[in-house]
């Protein structure tokens, strides 16, 4: 089981937009303002499209955005395209000795 | 260009060992927090262990602690994983990654550890 809690599976039509929650506690999420979130494809490895809770890094799309309220952080995709099917994982700093801790990843279809 | 690469996976039984070892380049490896990661057969993602750029903090994901080692040599480049005692629970796909402060930006392709007898 997961430390932080994503829908297990999303989807929208191309244009749409869908937000993946993820909910943790204020050990986690509610903490720290370190939360990341990845972008994962079949057989790839992770690529970061988030990061301290709402920063791009250079080269993501702007239809990626996310925010922060309490012990729960979201990610929203809008203008949802085909190429954006794929599985998501949000990440936080959890403290010194177990420092970061993942949801179980949502899995995004683009009908 | 900035890349991390890793190897010495495999397939090993239960009560084993492996070495795995992650070669970076394209930036000045030893400013970096590094990490490992893994992720079992159709399953999420972990933090196994970081090590910080002169080694002097580490730390271990309870699930690991005790009998994995984390290390590096900066002259090489170079991170490296030494899993003894593996445990079927330990087959997964592991990650070497840049911390690029408080995130995670630049991963390695993975390397496939099976642990069977």
């Amino acid at each position: 089981q997961s430390a932080l809690t994503q829908p297990r599976s999303l989807s929208g039509s191309p244009g749409q937009s869908v937000t993946i929650s993820c909910t943790g506690t204020s050990s986690d999420v509610g903490g720290y303002d370190h939360v990341s979130w990845y972008q994962q494809y079949p057989g790839k490895a992770p690529k970061v499209i988030i990061y301290d809770v709402y920063y791009r890094p250079s080269g993501v799309p702007d239809r990626f955005s996310a925010s922060k309220s309490g012990n729960t952080a979201s990610l929203t995709i809008s203008g949802l395209q085909a190429e954006d099917e794929a599985a998501y994982y949000c990440c936080s700093y959890a403290g010194r000795y177990t420092p970061w801790v993942f949801g179980g990843g949502t899995n995004v279809t683009v009908l | 260009q900035v890349q991390l690469v890793e190897s010495g996976g495999g397939l090993v039984k239960p009560g084993g060992s492996l070495r795995l070892s992650c070669v970076a380049s394209g930036f000045r490896f030893s400013a970096y927090y590094m990490t490992w990661f893994r992720q079992a057969p159709g399953k999420g993602l972990e933090w196994v262990s970081y090590i910080s750029g002169p080694s002097s903090t580490i730390y271990y994901a309870d699930s690991v602690k005790g009998r994995f080692t984390v290390s590096r040599d900066n002259a090489k480049n170079s991170l490296y994983l030494q899993m003894d005692n593996l445990r079927a629970e330990d087959t997964a796909v592991y990650y070497c990654v840049r911390d690029g402060s408080w995130h995670f930006d630049i991963w390695g392709q993975g390397t496939m550890v099976i642990v069977s007898s």
